[in-house]
């Protein structure tokens, strides 16, 4: 069974710091690793996509890696914001009980200081 | 150009109340999840669906919980007799690709609808 685990829980930085974000899963077969920010009482929006056969993608200030082989992922967030505070989820596009489904870790919950 | 829309935004049930949840996915999207989650948690699965086909209900946690998309647009969760272990925040997201696809498109989540049940 597909688990991912997202290392820290929380995390707390002052503003402009550089940060990294890490998710692990257990299986590598996976289509692809999708990165989300969650608001407080909000949906999900997501951040970046990555294929399995993609190394990286980029947006912005954002920038996430794939190691299929190993089961890691990173988020990197360059001159972090108080605006970027939020819960960040990693999940993972696998087929797990017959059917194909995103399968997310608990969370990093991230506070930018000013 | 409107996202997933969920509704109620919340709802507050009474221990033993059947409860109906509404999702409107993105027009033309045919790959539609639910998904349970708990406080302090990250989302579980609870069902999929692709267009009118329930593929998976796999995630459902007990014969309580029912799932339908009759025309594969709107789909509707329905919970009977809530416990208060049902407590939680239901999120629906939708994807343009059906599965097995070679393109894999993102899922779109919606505000999700958060029950209490009391």
């Amino acid at each position: 069974k597909q688990e991912v685990t997202q290392i820290p829980a929380a995390l707390s930085v002052p503003e402009g710091e550089n940060l990294v974000l890490n998710c692990s899963f257990t299986d590598s077969a996976i289509y692809n690793l999708q990165w989300f920010r969650q608001d407080p009482g909000k949906g999900l929006t997501s951040l970046l996509l990555i294929q399995s056969s993609q190394r990286e993608q980029t947006s912005g200030r954002l920038n996430a890696s794939l190691d299929k082989s190993s089961g890691r992922s990173t988020l990197y967030i360059a001159a972090s914001q108080p605006g970027d505070s939020a819960t960040y989820l990693c999940a993972v596009r696998a087929v797990q009980g017959g059917s194909e489904k995103l399968v997310f870790g608990k969370g990093t919950k991230l506070t930018v200081n000013p | 150009g409107a996202g997933v829309s969920q509704s109620p935004r919340y709802k507050v049930a009474k221990r033993g109340q059947d409860v109906a949840l509404r999702c409107d996915p993105i027009s033309g999207h045919v790959s539609l999840f639910w998904y349970q989650q708990a406080l302090g948690q990250g989302p579980e699965f609870l069902t999929y669906f692709q267009n009118e086909a329930q593929l998976d209900k796999s995630g459902l946690p007990s014969d309580r919980f029912f799932a339908e998309r009759p025309e594969g647009s709107v789909s509707t969760l329905k919970i009977q007799r809530t416990q208060q272990e049902d407590s939680a925040v239901y999120l629906c997201a939708s994807s343009l690709a059906r599965q097995g696809s070679s393109y894999n498109s993102p899922l779109h989540f919606g505000n999700g609808t958060r029950l209490t049940v009391t």
